[in-house]
């Protein structure tokens, strides 16, 4: 099955700078990418996805890259704020079930006033 | 709140009881799914359901799990004969399938119910 691993899993940053995560999959026929944020005690809740017909996806300061040849792809968020620290987790679809979701380990991120 | 549902929150039980926790989904959401999270993890995922048929199960879900969706809206998921290793935070999600095969769509989460076993 996929394998999904997720690199760091804590990452403090200063308010204002940026933050990346890093995400491997096995899997190379999947397909779907989404970015699930969990603030503590809270439901996981999809702030970005990317599927494999394209490279790059942006919204406001979140962005997300995908690599299919390396089979990585990345989170970045620009202009953190506080509100931004909570648990981040990726995924991936694999390419022969579109329905069911396996997820990285996730990444506690901290943004520092 | 129109979003997915969870019942109860929180339950602890003895080891060796039986536990059964309720999803109600988003409305018109077709799709119904069971994750299990555990404690500095991301959700595994447990079952999957399209309307009331279950169409895969992770090997994961051993015999003393099993999940039911009898009308197509709400599912149960149940544990029997708990143990320890069952505690978690069980998640359910929803999400309605729209176009062909390939078309993904966003699975909205539910609070979760916690399970400690004693």
């Amino acid at each position: 099955g996929e394998n999904v691993e997720q690199h760091p899993s804590t990452l403090s940053v200063q308010e204002g700078d940026s933050a990346v995560i890093k995400c491997t999959y096995s899997d190379s026929a999947s397909n779907y990418f989404p970015w699930y944020k969990q603030e503590l005690g809270k439901r996981p809740q999809l702030i970005i996805d990317i599927r494999s017909n394209v490279g790059e996806k942006k919204d406001q300061r979140i962005a997300v890259t995908l690599n299919k040849t390396a089979k990585h792809f990345s989170l970045h968020i620009t202009e953190t704020q506080p509100e931004d620290s909570a648990v981040y987790f990726c995924a991936a679809s694999p390419g022969s079930n579109d329905y069911k979701l396996s997820f990285g380990a996730g990444t506690t991120v901290t943004v520092r006033a | 709140d129109t979003g997915v549902s969870q019942d109860p929150r929180h339950k602890i039980t003895k080891r060796g009881q039986n536990v059964t926790f309720r999803c109600d989904p988003i409305s018109e959401h077709n799709r119904l799914y069971w994750y299990r999270q555990t404690l500095g993890q991301g959700p595994e995922f447990l079952t999957y359901f399209q309307n009331e048929a279950q169409l895969e199960k992770s090997r994961l879900l051993s015999d003393r799990f099993s999940a039911e969706r009898p009308k197509g809206s709400f599912s149960t998921l149940e544990i029997q004969r708990t143990e320890q290793g069952d505690s978690a935070m069980y998640l359910c999600a929803s999400s309605l399938r729209t176009g062909g095969p390939r078309s993904y769509n966003e699975q909205f989460f539910g609070p979760g119910t916690r399970l400690t076993v004693l």
